[in-house]
C-alpha cells in the first residue's frame, strides 16, 4: 500500500530532551516536507527537500533540523525542544521535485513539550 | 497580511444546500493552486487542483481568478460526509513551497 508513515504518533516530552520524528514514504517520491499545524494558524512549512541531500528552510525552521540521506526517509529533529514546539506535525511527499503536485500526508505526530 | 486568507467559518448548512468558499492569495507569482480537505485530527487530502479554466469533479467546482488573486470552491447538493475543514493551498513562485490557508470549517446538518 502506497503510504507515508510517521513515528511516533504521540509523544510527550520535557524541555531540552532531544527527539526525532521519523517519516518514511514508499512511493519513490522526490519531494518531502514537514509541516506543523496550530489552531488558527493552519499548516506551516518547516523544511522541505526536493531530492536526496537537498534540503531547504520553509517558513518556520527555527528549532528544527532535517536530513535526507535516502530518498524514502526524511526525519525531523528537535535538538532542544521547547513548549512552543507543542503542535501537530505532518510529513508529506510528492512525486516530483517541486510542490506543484499532490501532496501525500502522513497520519500526523502530536507532540507535547512540557 | 496573510499570504493565503480564508473565511474560517464555521459554515453550518442543511443537507442538499449549495455552499461556496473563497480564498485570496497575495503572491501574484504563485503557480499552482489546490483545495485540500481535512477531517478532524486527520491528515489533509487533496480534493482537487484548481486550473485557470476552472474545473469540476462531480458536485465540486473550483475556479481561479488570477487577476483578482482569488480561488473559489463550490459544493452542490451537500452531503453529511462533506463535513470537514477545507484548506486553500498555493505554491510559491518557484513552486518549491506550499502555503496553506488556515481553513474553512463546514458542517452539513441533517
Amino acid at each position: 500500500e502506497a503510504q507515508v508513515t510517521q513515528n511516533p504518533r504521540y509523544l510527550i516530552t520535557v524541555t531540552g530532551k532531544k527527539l526525532t520524528v521519523t517519516c518514511s514514504q514508499n512511493m519513490n517520491h522526490e519531494y518531502m516536507s514537514w509541516y506543523r499545524q496550530d489552531p488558527g494558524l493552519g499548516l506551516r512549512q518547516i523544511y522541505y527537500s526536493m531530492n536526496v541531500e537537498v534540503t531547504d528552510k520553509g517558513d518556520v525552521p527555527e528549532g528544527y533540523k532535517v536530513s535526507r540521506k535516502e530518498k524514502r526517509n526524511f526525519p525531523l529533529i528537535l535538538e532542544s525542544p521547547s513548549p512552543n514546539q507543542t503542535s501537530l506535525y505532518f510529513c508529506a511527499s510528492s512525486k516530483t521535485g517541486t510542490a506543484s503536485y499532490e501532496q501525500y500526508f502522513g497520519p500526523g505526530t502530536r507532540l507535547t513539550v512540557t | 497580511r496573510k499570504e493565503v486568507e480564508q473565511d474560517p467559518g464555521p459554515f453550518n448548512v442543511p443537507e442538499g444546500a449549495t455552499v461556496a468558499f473563497n480564498c485570496t492569495y497575495s503572491n501574484s507569482a504563485s503557480q499552482s493552486f489546490f483545495w485540500y480537505r481535512q477531517d478532524c485530527r486527520k491528515e489533509p487530502k487533496l480534493l482537487m487542483s484548481v486550473y485557470s479554466s476552472g474545473n469540476e469533479d462531480g458536485r465540486f467546482t473550483a475556479q481561479l481568478n488570477r487577476a483578482s488573486q482569488y480561488i473559489s470552491l463550490l459544493i452542490r447538493d451537500s452531503k453529511l460526509s462533506d463535513s470537514a475543514t477545507y484548506l486553500c493551498v498555493v505554491t510559491s513562485g518557484s513552486a518549491r513551497q506550499l502555503t496553506f490557508g488556515s481553513g474553512t470549517q463546514l458542517t452539513v446538518l441533517p
